[in-house]
């Protein structure tokens, strides 16, 4: 079973700041099959990113996402104050088929 | 712009099954080949329950495998979930949400906007 652990569990920022976000899988996995949600309080989560570095539709170009094999990351250039929330990373595992989360990374304001 | 709205009662007696369905609004359950649910406990991160392929096909989180039946309907448009022998561990919000349908990808590109279901005596 792969495992993602993200990092840091919080991280405080200010506006204009940018943010770093860590998603390490405990074996390699499929680049295409690494994705990064963003969630607000009493919200669904939204894709972010998806493919490890594709832009889903309407994401802002200070969201960009890297990385490959174990580790990856999602930056945010420039931190809005709509940006505030916790993100999560999710992999698709090909066997047995199915999909896990990491933990979470709450970004909060400084 | 398709949206998905998920229903069920709120409270479920345990060890009861708890029902969900996700109705597809705007578009059609053809518009992608699968559809999940994910579930929330509060407070908690996400936790992946299952899949469905439109035509019928599942897939489920090997931890919830024994209780966990998803079906679709293709005429009502909608999907949906059962998970019997329920516990207070199965409070949550459930999302039901939408595959991307890029080739080679995956990730879940529309969700529902929850529904909280509490399982209590």
């Amino acid at each position: 079973e792969t495992v993602l652990t993200q990092s840091p569990g919080t991280l405080s920022l200010s506006p204009g700041d940018r943010a770093t976000l860590s998603c390490r899988a405990s074996q390699s996995i499929r680049s295409s099959y690494l994705a990064w949600y963003q969630q607000k309080p009493g919200q669904a989560p939204r894709l972010l990113i998806y493919g490890a570095s594709t832009r889903a539709t309407g994401i802002p170009d200070r969201f960009s996402g890297s990385g490959s094999g174990t580790d990856f990351t999602l930056t945010i250039s420039k931190l809005e104050p709509e940006d505030f929330a916790v993100y999560y990373c999710q992999q698709y595992v090909i066997s047995p088929p199915g999909y896990t989360f990491g933990q979470g990374s709450k970004l909060e304001i400084k | 712009q398709m949206q998905l709205q998920e229903s069920g009662p709120g409270l479920v007696k345990p060890p009861g099954t708890l029902s969900l369905t996700c109705a597809v609004s705007d578009g059609s359950i053809t518009d992608s080949n699968w559809w999940s649910w994910v579930r929330q406990p509060p407070g908690k991160g996400l936790e992946w329950i299952g899949e469905i392929h439109h035509g019928g096909n599942t897939n489920s989180n090997p931890s919830l495998k024994s209780r966990v039946t998803i079906s679709v309907d293709m005429p009502k448009n909608q999907f949906s979930l059962a998970l019997s022998s329920v516990t207070a561990a199965d409070t949550a919000v459930y999302y039901c949400a939408r595959h991307l349908v890029t080739p080679g990808t995956r990730g879940f590109d529309l969700w529902g906007q929850g529904a909280m279901v509490t399982v209590s005596a």
